[in-house]
């Protein structure tokens, strides 16, 4: 089955302690993005990767890090996590040319 | 930069109405047009994409118009039903970096 997964689906933690949340898809897309979804804010841009060792920041790249060692990872990488990455983050990709993005099934962080 | 826009953010009507929700956008150098919906604290499920090039997009009971120089596309859903309550979202691809950028939702509740 086509998707794209995200593991955990559900973090708590706290403050400055480093954490990385997994993304995969099994689709061989070459573009592989980020997103947060806060109320009231909609669902933001954090980083994206049009292929392999290549990502750019999106609208609200900071406190973020990402890597793309591999066609099918995308891991999401906070730091030092703070109270304002409480959110609720999902992963998505699509193939190259303006396609459907396919969305995982979302992680919500709490930061403590 | 683009931004996309939906008006009204609730929406509540009896079962078996045909209702259109809306979405407007600002550039209209876009790729394509996409209409996701998103079940509370779920992941985001593709509905219609409408390429650049292309008007509208049909899947059952959902028809999906673009009109790329007015900046609007509308989501026609026929003969409603309590199942379609959910938060209906579009989003434009645009850009090198196959951002989408999302409206804030519309929430549709359905009556029986």
């Amino acid at each position: 089955e086509a998707q794209v997964t995200q593991n955990p689906r559900y973090l708590i933690t706290v403050t400055g302690k480093k954490l990385t949340v997994t993304c995969s898809q099994n689709m061989n897309h070459e573009y592989m993005s980020w997103y947060r979804q806060d109320p009231g804010l909609g669902l933001r841009q954090i980083y994206y990767s049009m292929n392999v060792e290549v990502t750019d920041k999106g609208d609200v790249p900071e406190g973020y890090k990402v890597s793309r060692k591999e066609k099918r990872n995308f891991p999401l990488i906070l730091e030092s996590p703070s109270p304002n990455q409480t959110s609720l983050y999902f992963c998505a990709s699509h193939p190259a040319g303006a396609d459907t993005q396919y969305f995982g099934p979302g992680t919500r962080l709490t930061v403590l | 930069k683009q931004e996309v826009t939906q008006i009204p953010a609730a929406l509540s009507v009896p079962e078996g109405e045909n209702l259109v929700l809306n979405c407007s956008f600002t550039d209209s150098a876009i790729y394509n047009l996409q209409w996701f919906r998103q079940d509370p604290g779920k992941g985001l499920t593709s509905l219609l994409l409408i390429q650049s090039s292309q008007r509208e997009q049909t899947s059952g009971r959902l028809n999906a118009s673009l009109d790329k120089s007015s900046g609007r596309s509308t989501l026609y859903i026929a003969a409603s039903q309590p199942g379609d309550s959910a938060t209906y979202l579009c989003a434009a691809l645009t850009g090198a970096n196959s951002k989408l950028t999302f409206g804030k939702g519309i929430t549709l509740s359905v009556r029986p």
